[in-house]
């Protein structure tokens, strides 16, 4: 059974980096069938997919459009982990954020983290 | 104008069905794409229900009732969820996706209301 287990502060100043981690169980960040997925869900924005990293005999990046001056999803291999930095961050940047597994579809999520940006 | 466009609330009594829509943005084939379908329930992430592009490609999620069904009008560029033989518990919001131009992209959503 995959589990996702996410950690990270739930505050951040405006203009600062949002630092997020998601501890993989149960399947490793070095699939060759999974992509590893952040997503986010506010009010405003609704769901919203921000990015993944995945290996297919090399590392990919791919992030959407709305964050890709500002996103980085970086895989860990020796703690079998990936990481969301999020920078310039302000309130607009105020969600849920959600890693995922995804292979062809979301089948694994994480628990959430409800990060605020206020100074 | 938004890619995915779900209306935002419907609401129909137990044992009635219920047809959600997503529309497609006039300039995107609803024909090209496989639509994907999520419910979400207040608290919990969005879990997958199903998949349908038409009726020789289409996936049903581990576990997930037969009266959740996938469909197409073609006419309306739109994918539709049914969910038939309404229960209390289907009561959530429900989210249609797309993989388009190297990205997902998440309908608005529509909150489902079942009294």
């Amino acid at each position: 059974q995959v589990q996702l287990q996410q950690s990270g502060p739930g505050l951040v100043k405006p203009s600062q980096t949002l630092s997020l981690t998601c501890a993989i169980s149960g399947d490793s960040v070095s699939s060759n069938s999974a992509t590893w997925t952040w997503l986010r869900q506010s009010p405003s924005r609704g769901l919203e997919w921000l990015g993944r990293t995945y290996y297919r005999s090399k590392w990919y990046n791919d992030y959407a459009v709305s964050v890709n001056s500002r996103i980085t999803i970086n895989p860990d291999t020796s703690k079998n982990h990936f990481s969301l930095q999020l920078n310039s961050v302000t309130p607009e940047d105020t969600a849920v954020y959600y890693c995922a597994r995804e292979e062809e579809y979301f089948d694994y999520w994480g628990q959430g983290t409800l990060v605020t940006v206020s100074s | 104008q938004a890619v995915l466009t779900q209306p935002s609330s419907l609401s129909a009594s137990p044992g009635a069905s219920a047809s959600l829509t997503c529309t497609l943005r006039s300039d995107i084939n609803v024909g090209t794409y496989r639509i994907y379908w999520y419910q979400q329930k207040p608290g919990s992430p969005p879990q997958y229900l199903l998949r349908y592009k038409s009726d020789s490609d289409k996936q049903q999620g581990s576990g997930v009732p037969s009266r959740f069904s996938g469909s197409k009008d073609a006419s309306a560029n739109a994918g539709i969820l049914l969910i038939s033989g309404l229960q209390s518990e289907d009561e959530a919001d429900y989210y249609c996706v797309i993989w388009h131009i190297s990205a997902w992209v998440f309908g608005g959503g529509t909150k489902l209301t079942v009294l």
